[in-house]
């Protein structure tokens, strides 16, 4: 059974670059999409955006201009990127496995703070 | 963007009673070429991570409890459990992956009565 796993720093300062990790385990990375959503704190679900394992995404408009999201099929991870941050990015990030997000991660806490 | 809004936004239903919740869309987000629509119903409980019900509107992911049904079509959509069970205490999202961005609704929250 695929498994999903979240990676990366719980804090980050504000304006640098939030990078998060997501390991796919139990099965290949190969044929499927994968997704980034997130929950602010006290907010409802955000989708932020999602690649396919041959490494074509497509993204929130909201979050565009700052976002990267890659996979590396290799390691059996896709990741994200997301730029000059605002305390507005704090949230907990999930990665997902289909558009329509049949597998989660647990997902991970980031807090954006100096 | 296509707006999801769902009601309510809270719902407390007696054990037992059926309990339903509506998702409406801006938009249609029904694909003519295959007559499928692009709707989602997801459960999510405090500290878990949301948990898939729905796709296609009405395809129950596996697991799922049959209490719980999908139905609709097009921009109205409708999420039924049939006999409350407090294990159902959550807050409940649809969403659609018909147009980029792959908007969620408002989230409602179900409790016991």
């Amino acid at each position: 059974q695929v498994q999903l796993q979240e990676s990366g720093p719980g804090l980050v300062k504000p304006s640098e670059t939030l990078s998060l990790t997501c390991t796919v385990s139990g099965g290949s990375i190969s044929g499927s999409y994968w997704s980034w959503t997130r929950q602010p704190p006290g907010k409802g679900l955000e989708w932020i955006g999602y690649i396919s394992y041959s490494g074509s995404a497509n993204y929130n408009p909201s979050l565009k201009s700052r976002l990267i999201i890659s996979v590396d099929t290799s390691k059996n991870q896709f990741s994200l990127n997301l730029s000059s941050v605002t305390a507005a990015d704090t949230a907990v990030y999930y990665c997902a496995r289909d558009t329509y997000l049949a597998v989660w991660g647990k997902g991970t806490t980031v807090t954006v703070s100096s | 963007d296509i707006v999801m809004t769902q009601s309510p936004d809270s719902l407390a239903v007696s054990l037992g009673e059926r309990a339903t919740i509506n998702c409406k869309s801006s938009q249609s987000v029904l694909y003519s070429s295959n007559n499928k629509n692009y709707l989602a119903w997801y459960q999510h409980k405090p500290g878990q991570p949301p948990k898939l019900l729905f796709y296609w509107a009405s395809t129950r992911e596996s697991g799922v409890p049959d209490r719980f049904s999908g139905s609709g079509s097009g921009t109205d959509f409708t999420l039924t459990i049939s006999s409350l069970q407090a294990e159902d205490v959550a807050v409940y999202y649809c969403q659609q992956y018909y147009s980029i961005p792959h908007t969620f609704g408002q989230g409602t929250k179900l409790e016991i009565k």
